[in-house]
């Protein structure tokens, strides 16, 4: 089972900054199945990033996704106030989920 | 507009068990999957089992396998999640989630997803 860890644990950061989160897989991801999500408490999680970097309806586009392999980023440019939330990334493969134990984006 | 219903929080007795279920409205059901993941106090999502309906067949997590049961009743388009032998460290949101498989404008990059949630159900395990 592929385990993903992602860091940095957590970001102090300030609106309008630019961020790079990432999220590494214990063995090559087949087929680039993985995806973003973000979580803001008390609300359900939402899908920003799938198969990499290919953006969900509706996610505007200062959110991006990239990677291959093993290493995969999230950037999320020009932070807006909203954005602050905890981010996790997901892989799927061999019929099992799995996600990364997450990276929280605070305001600084 | 197609949603996930959960059903409301609730506390159980350690030991006990205790059955969420997630209704549908709109979109398709039994060509889709579903999946539960669970939140803890103070620590991230962690995926628990899917189920797609047009087979009946779930998988879980091997953490999961002995205690988690999920089904899907087609009658009614809902997924339910029955976990036994409740401990407290089984006090946590559970959320059922809809696996969708994915394209992109082009049709060249595709693939599955959680691309619908519900609203979480707090559960919380306490004598």
């Amino acid at each position: 089972e592929i385990v993903l860890t992602q860091s940095p644990g957590t970001l102090s950061l300030s609106p309008g900054e630019t961020v790079t989160l990432s999220c590494r897989a214990s063995q090559s991801v087949t087929s680039n199945y993985v995806a973003w999500y973000q979580h803001k408490p008390g609300q359900a999680p939402r899908l920003l990033i799938y198969v990499a970097s290919t953006r969900a309806t509706g996610i505007p586009d200062r959110f991006s996704g990239s990677g291959s392999g093993t290493d995969f980023t999230l950037s999320i440019s020009r932070l807006e106030p909203e954005d602050f939330a905890v981010y996790y990334c997901q892989h799927y493969g061999d019929s099992v989920w799995t996600f990364g134990q997450g990276t929280k984006v605070e305001v600084k | 507009q197609v949603q996930l219903v959960q059903s409301g929080a609730g506390v159980k007795k350690p030991g006990s068990s205790v059955k969420v279920s997630c209704k549908t409205s709109g979109g398709t059901f039994s060509t889709n999957a579903f999946s539960w993941v669970r939140q803890a106090p103070g620590q991230g999502l962690e995926w628990m089992g899917q189920i797609m309906p047009l087979y009946g067949t779930a998988n879980y997590a091997q953490k999961f396998q002995d205690r988690v049961t999920i089904t899907a009743d087609e009658v009614t388009t809902t997924v339910y999640m029955e976990m036994s032998s409740l401990t407290s460290e089984d006090t946590a949101v559970y959320f059922c989630a809809r696996e969708e498989f994915l394209y992109d404008s082009s049709g060249s990059h595709s693939g599955p997803a959680f691309d619908l949630w519900g609203r979480g159900t707090l559960v919380t395990v306490s004598s």
